[in-house]
């Protein structure tokens, strides 16, 4: 069965401290993997896709296919950076997207 | 133009009335979707539309209608609507390939 899983509901964090996100998903083919990010009262806007390894608001992710991990990581957490985290998967043919339960990130000054 | 317009952005509505959703996107995406979200809780998928055609409809109640009447165009009416349908309502669009979905604002619905 396709799923996502994200153990924390709300990671807590003070500024300048590193932040990690977890994410786990089971899937039998090879999948698409992504982290979107909705912050208070604005869409859901894609941070980062695991093909493009690239880094976004300095947030990286790495797909780790033997852990079927896509954790999401940032050194040094801004209080900018406060926002619900979803971590989704694309495995169908028409790319629909199955998302994790969700990870509200909490920045404190 | 890389934008995702849902209209309208709220809507109130009774348990009798005909209303519609609008989605709308001139990126050239040939799928697009719609997506019910509960407070606190993930999206969920409800229909998928590839090149007008429904590909996938996930056990949504007939009271939800989606419609496709061009590439940039997506409409969802609604009718005979529950108190428990109240949620917001995403519409996403996607590119070929292993393009990502960009989403819209959402249309925020109420059911008195």
């Amino acid at each position: 069965a396709q799923r996502v899983t994200q153990p924390e509901k709300l990671l807590s964090v003070f500024k300048g401290a590193p932040v990690e996100l977890k994410c786990n998903y089971s899937y039998s083919g090879s999948p698409e993997l992504f982290w979107y990010v909705q912050y208070s009262r604005q869409r859901l806007q894609l941070l980062l896709r695991h093909i493009s390894r690239e880094s976004i608001k300095g947030f990286t992710a790495d797909l780790n296919k033997g852990e079927t991990s896509f954790h999401l990581k940032k050194p040094f957490a801004q209080e900018e950076d406060s926002a619900m985290y979803y971590c989704a998967l694309s495995g169908g043919s028409q790319g629909n997207l199955i998302f994790g339960k969700g990870t509200k990130l909490s920045v404190k000054p | 133009d890389t934008e995702v317009t849902q209209t309208p952005k709220h809507l109130v509505m009774g348990m009798t009335n005909k209303k519609s959703l609008k989605c709308e996107q001139h990126m050239g995406h040939r799928a697009m979707y719609w997506y019910k979200q509960k407070a606190k809780k993930p999206p969920e998928l409800m229909f998928v539309y590839s090149y007008e055609k429904l590909s996938i409809n996930e056990s949504v109640p007939s009271r939800f209608s989606p419609e496709c009447p061009n590439s940039s165009l997506l409409n969802l009416h609604l009718h005979a609507l529950q108190p428990e349908d109240s949620a917001l309502y995403l519409c996403a669009s996607r590119g070929p390939g292993n393009q990502p979905q960009h989403f819209g604002d959402g249309t925020r619905l109420s059911i008195l």
